[in-house]
This record gives C-alpha cells, structure tokens and sequence, in this order.
C-alpha cells in the first residue's frame, strides 16, 4: 500500500511572509502535481514535476521534486491573502493502474491579511 | 472556469430518496472520473470513464450508479444513501485516461448532505 503524506495539515500565517509546505511518498512516484482548492471550489492544477531534482517556479510558487522521486515541496515567497486555500499534491505511480492519481489530505493554509 | 460544470452545487436528501448528480464538461476530453471528498480524508476515486466505457469502479457501494451516455456527460446516481455518505462529489475530466502528465480539471463539486 503506498501512503502519501502531507505536512503541515495546517498553515496559519501573516501576510508577507515566506512558507514551504511538503509531500513525501511510502513509493517512488512516476510524476506528481500540485493542486490548489479554494473554498467552494473544486481543485485546480498548479504544476506537474516528472523528473528528479526538478525545480518549477510559478509567480511567488517554487516547486521541487526530490532526487528520490518519493518527495516534494511547494515554497510559496511572500504570501498574499489570494494564497489562501487547500494545497493537495497528487501522484501517479508506475505499474497496473497507473493512470489513478494517489491525492494527499493536503495542507489548509490561511494568509492573514 | 475550468469547462467542467456541476448541478447541482448543493444538495440535501433523505436516506430514502433517489437523486442524480450531473457533470458536462465543454474540453472535449475523453476521460471523466467521479472523485468523493470527506472531511480529513484525501480525495477518493470512486469511477472512470474512457470514451464513455467504464474502466474503473473502487469497489464502490451499489448505491452509487454512474451514467455516461456520450464523453461530454456523466451522472451519478444516487438512492438509498446513508449520512456517511454525506460529502463533496467532485467530477472531473481529462485528455486521456494515461500518461504521466495528464492533467485534471474539475468542476466546483456538488456538496451532498444526507439526513
């Protein structure tokens, strides 16, 4: 069984400031995405990450995917309010069924204004 | 908007009732899963169609029937349901079943509340 863990669960910060939030696997994963959820909404893609030790920056976003191909973070510079949401990181593995996406819980992240 | 539309956005049933769920999505994708969101739980794949054929159903419990007449439709049909089952039903839809980067759009969800 593969387990896919995302920490923090929750994120209270000030506006302004910088935060890194993680998502680390029991397996190695053929590809990972991050997904953004806002309140009401369904989740929206941020980024897919493919190959080890890849970086991608968005904006204010810079995500990693670990050498290991079993972890990945997102560090966000700078939050705004507009940052607010549910960040869920979802992966696929290799083998049968390799088409399914394994999500996280997520990590609920609130910017203070 | 991410082209993929759900109706309705809330709804309340009693155990006994029979309601559907309905997703379309405007992409032209030709793969449309049905995902159930609970409180502290992640994100659960319940069906998935691929040109309107079922290729997957995660041991799903029967009172939960999915419907796809064409690949721009799907719908979940719901009777007999228990308060558990009380959650967000996220539809979503994408190119194509495989590939490693295949991306997911999904509607805004139908928040269900089962009395």
């Amino acid at each position: 069984t593969q387990l896919l863990e995302q920490s923090p669960q929750f994120l209270s910060i000030q506006e302004g400031e910088n935060l890194t939030v993680y998502c680390n696997s029991s397996s190695v994963f053929s590809s990972l995405q991050w997904y953004r959820q806002e309140p009401g909404e369904g989740p929206v893609l941020l980024v897919t990450v493919v190959t080890g030790g890849e970086v991608k920056k968005l904006k204010r976003l810079t995500f990693q995917f670990g050498d290991a191909r079993k972890d990945s973070s997102l560090h966000i510079t700078a939050a705004q309010p507009g940052d607010t949401g549910l960040y869920l990181c979802a992966v696929r593995y290799s083998g049968a069924g390799s088409y399914q996406l394994t999500f996280g819980k997520g990590t609920k992240l609130s910017v203070i204004p | 908007e991410t082209g993929v539309t759900q109706t309705p956005r809330h709804l309340v049933m009693g155990m006994t009732n029979k309601k559907s769920l309905k997703c379309e999505q405007h992409l032209g994708h030709n793969a449309m899963y049905w995902y159930k969101q609970s409180a502290k739980k992640p994100l659960e794949l319940m069906f998935v169609y691929s040109l309107e054929e079922r290729v997957e159903n995660n041991s799903v419990p029967s009172r939960f029937s999915p419907e796809c007449p064409n690949s721009s439709h799907l719908f979940l049909h719901l009777h007999t349901l228990q308060p558990e089952d009380s959650a967000l039903y996220l539809c979503a839809s994408s190119q194509h079943i495989q590939g490693f980067n295949e991306k997911l759009f999904f509607g805004s969800g139908t928040q269900l509340s089962v009395l």
